[in-house]
């Protein structure tokens, strides 16, 4: 059965901390990973990942994916606590599925 | 280019009645999916339509139930509710190319 798996499931850090989420994967014709920011409302798209050792970039949030040991780690320097968020990972196949992961919940402490 | 938009945000029903959500999607996106969202369970997947047709099926009852019409909005009922089924619903669409997907802001649900 497909599945993501994301870890920790919840984490706490302070203000300036680099906190690294991580999303392992099983999924069967995968296409893409696809990582997600959900603060009180909808998810809001972050990156989508689909070759290995390829970076993605936005500010202080990174993204890469290593497709041989089937993860993804999501790092984020110099945390706000506007960065207080649940993060999501999923991963799409090529029947159009797409799994999520349950998520991270990561709080920024001031 | 509008959003995803869910009519309506808010709901509140009680056990055994039915309910139906609306989705329209971003223009030109032609596939929709409905997602349940609980802190328990997290994002779980109630299936996909795309022109008119559903595509995929997450491992939800019968009660839960969706279409498409030709203007690529979606809607979801749910019937004979239960307590169970207060969440967040979730709507998302994709144009066919790239797994991407764009969420709109969600019907929260309460069943009294």
């Amino acid at each position: 059965e497909d599945k993501v798996v994301q870890s920790p499931l919840s984490l706490v850090v302070h203000e300036g901390d680099t906190v690294t989420l991580n999303c392992s994967y099983e999924v069967t014709n995968f296409r893409s990973l696809l990582w997600y920011k959900q603060e009180k409302k909808a998810p809001t798209f972050l990156f989508m990942l689909t070759s290995s050792g390829i970076e993605k970039k936005s500010g202080r949030l990174s993204s890469i994916l290593d497709k041989k040991e089937l993860f993804s780690i999501l790092n984020i320097t110099a945390t706000q606590t506007g960065d207080s968020a649940v993060y999501l990972c999923a991963v799409g196949n090529r029947d159009d599925k797409i799994i999520f992961g349950k998520g991270t919940r990561l709080h920024i402490l001031p | 280019k509008a959003g995803v938009t869910q009519t309506p945000r808010y709901l509140i029903k009680t056990r055994g009645q039915q309910v139906t959500l609306s989705c329209s999607p971003i223009s030109g996106h032609r596939s929709v999916s409905w997602y349940q969202q609980t802190p328990g369970q997290g994002l779980q997947f109630l299936f996909e339509y795309f022109s008119e047709t559903q595509r995929n099926k997450g491992n939800f009852p019968g009660r839960f139930s969706g279409r498409q019409f030709s203007n690529s909005r979606s809607e979801m009922n749910v019937s004979t509710l239960e307590l169970g089924d207060s969440a967040l619903y979730l709507c998302a669409s994709r144009s066919t190319e790239y797994n991407e997907q764009f969420f709109g802001p969600g019907t929260r649900l309460t069943v009294l």
